[in-house]
Order: C-alpha cells, then sequence, then structure tokens
C-alpha cells in the first residue's frame, strides 16, 4: 500500500518563529489532507489539497502532486500551534492513509 | 458549522464486555468513516460505509467490530468482546462524497476507550 513519511518528527520552536513539515508519499493520491491534532487529542482539519497551494490565516500548504510531497508552512507560530500535525492521503477509494506525524513545540 | 459528533469522549470497560461507540456524522454527508489510533501512534483506517454497507475495511477491522446506522442520523461501532488492546482512540469520520474530484473528511472528536 500507499507510504506516506513526514519530517521532522520532532520540532521546538520559539514562539514568533517560522517553519516548513513536509509529507513524502509513494504514490499517486486523490485526496490529500493536513490535521492538527490538539493536546486533547482532537483532530483538526486545516486544509484539503490534492494539488497546489492554499492559505489560512498564518498556515499555508502546496502540494505537488508530480512529484509526490507536500508542505505546511507555520509562520509567526504561537504556542496555540503546539501538537501533533499530521498529512494524511487516499490513493484508492475511500480511506484516509495517515503519516506518523510531525510533534510540534512552541515555546513561549 | 456543521460537525461530527461522537458519544461517549470516555469510556472504561472490563475485558470481555461489548461497547458501542455512537457518532452523529455531518447531516448532508453520505459516506462513514471509523478509525481508530492507539496511544503514541499514527491514526488507522478501520472502515467505511455508504449506502448501508461496508464498502471498504481495514484487516484490523474482524469479527469482532461491527458497524451499524440505526436510524437517520447515528453510526455505530461495536466491539463484541472487547480485548486489551482494543484500548485506543476511535474517530468517526464523515465525507459529503468520495469522488476523485472531492472527498474531503471531517473528524469527530473522538471516544477514548480504555479496556481493563
Amino acid at each position: 500500500g500507499i507510504q506516506v513519511e513526514q519530517s521532522p518528527p520532532d520540532l521546538i520552536l520559539q514562539e514568533g518563529a517560522n517553519s516548513t513539515l513536509r509529507c513524502n508519499f509513494s504514490d499517486s493520491v486523490n485526496n490529500l489532507q493536513w490535521f492538527h491534532q490538539n493536546p486533547w487529542g482532537q483532530l483538526i482539519n486545516l486544509f484539503y489539497i490534492p494539488s497546489g497551494t492554499k492559505q489560512n490565516g498564518r498556515l499555508s500548504a502546496t502540494t505537488v502532486a508530480t512529484e509526490r510531497y507536500s508542505l505546511l508552512y507555520i509562520s509567526s507560530s504561537q504556542t496555540t500551534d503546539s501538537g501533533v500535525y499530521f498529512c494524511a492521503v487516499v490513493a484508492g477509494f475511500q480511506k484516509l492513509v495517515f503519516g506518523t506525524g510531525t510533534r510540534l513545540l512552541v515555546s513561549p | 458549522e456543521p460537525e461530527v459528533t461522537q458519544t461517549p469522549s470516555h469510556q472504561v470497560t472490563q475485558m470481555g464486555q461489548e461497547v458501542i461507540l455512537r457518532c452523529v456524522p455531518i447531516s448532508n454527508h453520505l459516506y462513514f468513516y471509523w478509525y481508530r489510533q492507539i496511544l503514541g501512534q499514527k491514526v488507522e483506517f478501520l472502515v467505511s460505509f455508504y449506502n448501508n454497507e461496508i464498502s471498504e475495511k481495514s484487516e484490523i477491522f474482524d469479527d469482532q467490530f461491527s458497524v451499524e446506522r440505526p436510524d437517520g442520523s447515528n453510526f455505530t461501532l461495536k466491539i463484541r468482546s472487547t480485548k486489551l488492546e482494543d484500548s485506543a482512540m476511535y474517530f468517526c469520520a464523515s465525507s459529503e462524497s468520495a469522488t476523485v474530484s472531492y472527498n474531503e473528511q471531517f473528524f469527530g472528536p473522538g471516544t477514548r476507550l480504555t479496556v481493563l
């Protein structure tokens, strides 16, 4: 099945710093989503981005489907950005295949 | 904004007991899913459901698991005889469609299941 790898696995930032999270996938995809899992365990939808670029406030994402990767940019990070960021893809029918996540800690 | 809801938020059960996890998907969505996340690990797909039938399931989803849409709003996951390794966060998700052109999935807040 499709493999989804995320890097880096852990990231520590000072408040106000910028960061780039990467998601690589091993096959062509029909769907790519980015999620933020907050400290309470909830999965928050960030982006639905099978291709192209989208922006939402301080966050933006780019997927280059032909090269099988997606990037999530976080600018001017805040402590509330802390948590785990997951990339997930649909390669076949419906199931989302999740990556192992990037754990982000933003310190004040 | 419409959202997926799940009940209960936490469930503690004894090994061998049956549990039913409940979900109310977004009202105009047609595709429903269950995923689980063992503590510290990634989220794993269990099953998808459309038109009152299972459309896809993983190898995790064995005979101990079943899903049902008992009425027009609820979607349930039943674990018949829980094992210690069933302890996990269970997420319900729904999507409006499942086509190549658009199939964004929206997740509920999860039910944390602890099997003792």
